[in-house]
């Protein structure tokens, strides 16, 4: 059985620093791995999804790597503004669509 | 890009009640969806997967009479909460699926918020 861990549980940060977001999983048999944004009482946004066969993924300030063998993916933030304070959810995914996610890291962005 | 409407977003019931929450894929067809649940403070929890025209298949500890599941259709799956009680106010969101083993479609609904009174 799948089990995702995301460290930290919650990370807070003044304006403009640079974050590091860990995600781990423990079976290696994913066929790709999604990073989610989800803000208080809202649904999921997609911000980035990585390919079983690529090691990272950018859009704008974000960039996601995967480690499959190791069972790791980070999700860097660059220049983190204020407006990126949400929680921020890992998901690997089956080649059947199942997902797995994991507890999230709460991330405050201080003005 | 492929998009994935829930329906509605927000539902708000009196205990004892039933209330039905739809997925639809909008433009391509879903052979699977997955229905998720989210406790407060907790993480996505999947509940059931549900394949068009099958029954759907339950997560362990997930009441599939409590939670009734219909996928009649490769573009709507629906997921009813039957006599509803306050333990079952949660966040519940869908995701829709195109073919097996596909890179690319896999796809998420926006959500329901659930609040049984």
């Amino acid at each position: 059985k799948q089990e995702v861990t995301q460290i930290p549980a919650a990370l807070s940060v003044p304006e403009g620093e640079n974050l590091v977001l860990n995600c781990s999983f423990t079976d290696s048999a994913i066929y790709n791995l999604q990073w989610f944004r989800q803000d208080p009482g809202k649904g999921l946004t997609s911000l980035l999804l990585i390919q079983s066969s690529q090691r990272e993924q950018t859009s704008g300030r974000l960039n996601a790597s995967l480690d499959k063998s190791s069972g790791r993916s980070t999700l860097y933030i660059a220049a983190s503004q204020p407006g990126d304070s949400a929680t921020y959810l890992c998901a690997p995914h089956t080649n059947a669509g199942k997902s797995t996610f994991g507890d999230g890291t709460t991330l405050t962005v201080k003005p | 890009g492929a998009v994935v409407s829930q329906h509605p977003s927000r539902v708000i019931c009196k205990s004892g009640t039933s209330v039905k929450i739809e997925c639809r894929s909008l433009d391509f067809q879903a052979t699977t969806m997955f229905w998720y649940r989210q406790f407060p403070k907790q993480s996505l929890m999947l509940m059931a997967t549900s394949n068009e025209g099958s029954k759907a298949t339950y997560e362990q500890g997930v009441e599939k009479d409590k939670f009734l599941i219909n996928h009649a259709s490769l573009t709507l799956s629906t997921l009813t909460v039957t006599s509803a009680h306050p333990e079952d106010s949660s966040f519940y969101i869908c995701s829709a699926t195109g073919q097996i083993a596909t890179n690319e479609k896999l796809f998420f609904g926006s959500g329901t918020q659930l609040s049984v009174l």
